[in-house]
């Protein structure tokens, strides 16, 4: 069974930084581009960054280039996500998704149940 | 443009027909994928390619493409089919997720 667990998430001053990190088991991690998504209270699902299956290639949403750095450990089966200058508007819950496209529209077939960074003075 | 849109709310009543549209330039030439998030729950994809139903998932969710419209049918809708209902494809590249606003369905 697939797995994915986030933990890391807390409370926050605002400039301050954070690392999360999402165990993966169920699965072979190291064959999967791997994702964090976020979701504000109340709000919609937001796609934050990705990184390719053997860590080569990063991506990110453009509000936190230059702020966030996703990385993962595929000897440790983990993903994580680095954050610094957080802001508010960077709370969230975070989840970490999997996905397994190999060619096409990039998706998530297994989600976290999530981890929840809250930015606050 | 790269944007979806879809309904804010759809609602309905038990044993009726849900259909939920998401709407895109690019969705011609991208999939749409469809996942269901119930309160306090992880997001669950329900239909991936626009038309196709992962294994679990109930026979009463569908899935149908015309044009620059997808739209997810949930049939016979039951009260557990009450959730926030979100559409997925790519950007304009067709490298990075773009979600829509997400569709509340409320069973009456």
């Amino acid at each position: 069974e697939v797995q994915l667990v986030e933990s890391g998430g807390g409370l926050v001053q605002p400039g301050g930084s954070l690392r999360l990190s999402c165990t993966a088991s169920g699965f072979t991690f190291r064959d999967y581009w791997m994702s964090w998504v976020r979701q504000a209270p109340g709000k919609g699902l937001e796609w934050v960054a990705n990184i390719k299956r053997d860590g080569s290639d990063k991506f990110y949403v453009d509000s936190v280039k230059g702020r966030f750095t996703i990385s993962r450990d595929n000897a440790k089966n983990t993903l994580y996500l680095q954050m610094s200058g957080l802001r508010a508007e960077d709370t969230a819950l975070y989840y970490c998704a999997r996905d397994p496209t190999v060619f096409g529209v990039p998706h998530f077939d297994h989600w976290g149940p999530g981890t929840l960074v809250t930015v606050s003075s | 443009s790269d944007e979806l849109t879809q309904p804010p709310s759809v609602s309905v009543s038990p044993g009726q027909t849900a259909r939920i549209t998401c709407s895109g330039e690019a969705l011609p030439r991208q999939h749409v994928y469809w996942y269901q998030q119930k309160p306090g729950q992880a997001p669950v994809l329900v239909i991936y390619k626009d038309t196709e139903r992962p294994s679990g998932i109930p026979e009463r969710f569908s899935g149908s493409s015309s044009g620059t419209t997808v739209t997810l049918t949930i049939s016979g809708v039951q009260a557990e089919d009450e959730a926030d209902y979100y559409c997925q494809s790519g950007d304009i590249s067709g490298s990075y997720y773009v979600f829509g606003i997400g569709t509340k369905v409320t069973v009456l």
